[in-house]
């Protein structure tokens, strides 16, 4: 299994409370990515790095933040949660070249009450 | 607008016989194509990818068909097993100008059932 670790596994958060999500590889790879898994929707990206403290916006970024202050970690924060909010949360990695593929973490499960 | 479309949402197939997922995508500019399979309450891992330089890529029992100019792309399972039982993502890249690696775009899955 590629080294990712995602924290915390499971999360009840309130309205309007903000969380973090972790995500920590040892893969020393370059690319990191947050997505968001919805019944109906697969899977969605919300933000991507491509190195330390470079980061940028996916298809569903509203409502998110991501910082990277060293290559192995890559936050994920919901400033205000809400109720949409709620869904699994898979952290991914990937190495840099042309045809590499993206190594996925075991996910996060938000429920926001 | 969805680039990569799975437009069948499931599958059921007896096991020994073949499995076809498939998958659609929109934009020309994919050149890397990749299937993931997930089971419930795990992350998607990686199961079978293929440039667009091929039109098929083996790997066991699983192999990926490219069809470029029908923009479609095809998973088969040979022969199918019940541990197969899963939600399957089709997934797209393209390079982006500068040669830097594009994000990966997702279908929405097809459930798998392989029934013994």
């Amino acid at each position: 299994d590629a080294g990712i670790t995602q924290s915390p596994r499971h999360k009840v958060t309130e309205t309007g409370t903000p969380v973090t999500l972790r995500c920590h590889q040892t893969e020393n790879h370059r690319y990191m990515y947050w997505y968001r898994q919805d019944p109906g929707h697969g899977l969605r990206l919300i933000h991507y790095s491509y190195g330390v403290k470079d980061t940028d916006k996916g298809e569903v970024s509203d409502g998110y933040s991501v910082s990277r202050s060293k290559t192995e970690d890559f936050l994920l924060t919901l400033e205000s949660a809400t109720s949409s909010q709620t869904s699994v949360y898979f952290c991914a990695i990937s190495a840099v070249g042309r045809n590499t593929e993206a190594f996925f973490g075991q996910g996060t499960r938000l429920t926001v009450v | 607008d969805q680039q990569v479309k799975q437009n069948s949402p499931s599958l059921s197939v007896q096991e020994g016989r073949i499995s076809i997922l498939n998958c659609d995508y929109t934009n020309s500019m994919f050149d890397y194509f990749l299937w993931y399979k997930k089971y419930p309450a795990e992350g998607p891992t990686f199961l079978i990818s293929i440039s667009s330089i091929k039109d098929k890529n083996e790997d066991g029992r699983f192999t990926v068909f490219l069809n470029k100019s029908a923009k479609h792309l095809s998973l088969h399972i040979v022969p199918s097993q019940p541990g197969d039982s899963a939600v399957y993502f089709c997934a797209a890249r393209r390079l982006n100008y500068g040669g830097s690696q594009g994000n990966l775009i997702f279908g929405k899955g097809t459930k798998l059932s392989v029934k013994p």
